[in-house]
């Protein structure tokens, strides 16, 4: 049981490059999200997603595109990656297809952009 | 706004004692509440969640809700330095995803 993967696990670019990180499910959870962890801000919700091709923005979503074609993919893009962008991602899914249930997280992307 | 507030710690405690772990939470109307424990480097996993008023125990771990206070805990007992980690209280907000606090850094000193 895969659970929920992402990949790359550790990414360096340069700043005004399209980076785009991978989310995969096993689970066929309908939610998917997207967060972002910075030392001192905690986990911050970028985008999630109810089903496929239903996305909706969280608390941070200026520089980011996600979409979601396949239920068990959401896929998170940084258009033109600022060094503000560096940071850890976390793809999360949600268990009985319920926003406010649990959610398990993937082992996250480390994402440095210098 | 809904807001989770915890203390950022570090909470340190000697082996085998008692760690209690505490949120406030900002929306009366939440009916779900979750604890996380995040090792450092690691992603955030599930280890507890509450939904009704009282105690809820599973092994060393001792859920505590009380909505009437916008209060939920967490309780390790017997701690082992295994337990170190940032434990992140976590609530549903509604017709939002759910509502993290910043997490507490616990250390359990051998």
């Amino acid at each position: 049981d895969a659970g929920i993967t992402q990949s790359p696990r550790y990414k360096i670019t340069e700043t005004g490059r399209q980076v785009t990180l991978m989310c995969h499910q096993t689970w066929s959870h309908s939610y998917m999200f997207w967060y972002r962890q910075d030392l001192g801000h905690g986990l911050r919700l970028i985008y999630y997603s109810a089903a496929a091709d239903i996305t909706d923005k969280g608390e941070v979503p200026d520089g980011y595109v996600v979409s979601r074609s396949k239920t068990e993919n959401f896929p998170l893009t940084l258009e033109s990656a600022t060094r503000s962008q560096t940071s850890v991602y976390f793809c999360a899914s949600s268990r009985v297809g319920q926003k406010n249930n649990e959610q398990f997280f993937g082992p996250g992307t480390r994402l440095t952009v210098l | 706004q809904k807001e989770v507030e915890q203390n950022s710690g570090p909470l340190s405690v000697p082996e085998g004692a008692i760690a209690s772990l505490n949120c406030t939470y900002s929306d009366r109307g939440s009916q779900s509440f979750f604890w996380y424990r995040q090792y450092s480097g690691k992603s955030p996993e599930l280890i507890m969640s509450i939904y009704s008023n009282g105690d809820k125990e599973d092994g060393r771990f001792t859920a505590q809700l009380n909505k009437a206070s916008q209060y939920v805990s967490l309780l390790i007992r017997d701690s082992q330095p295994s337990d170190s980690a940032t434990y992140l209280c976590a609530f549903e907000g509604g017709n939002t995803p759910l509502v993290f606090g910043k997490g507490t850094r616990l250390s359990v000193i051998a």
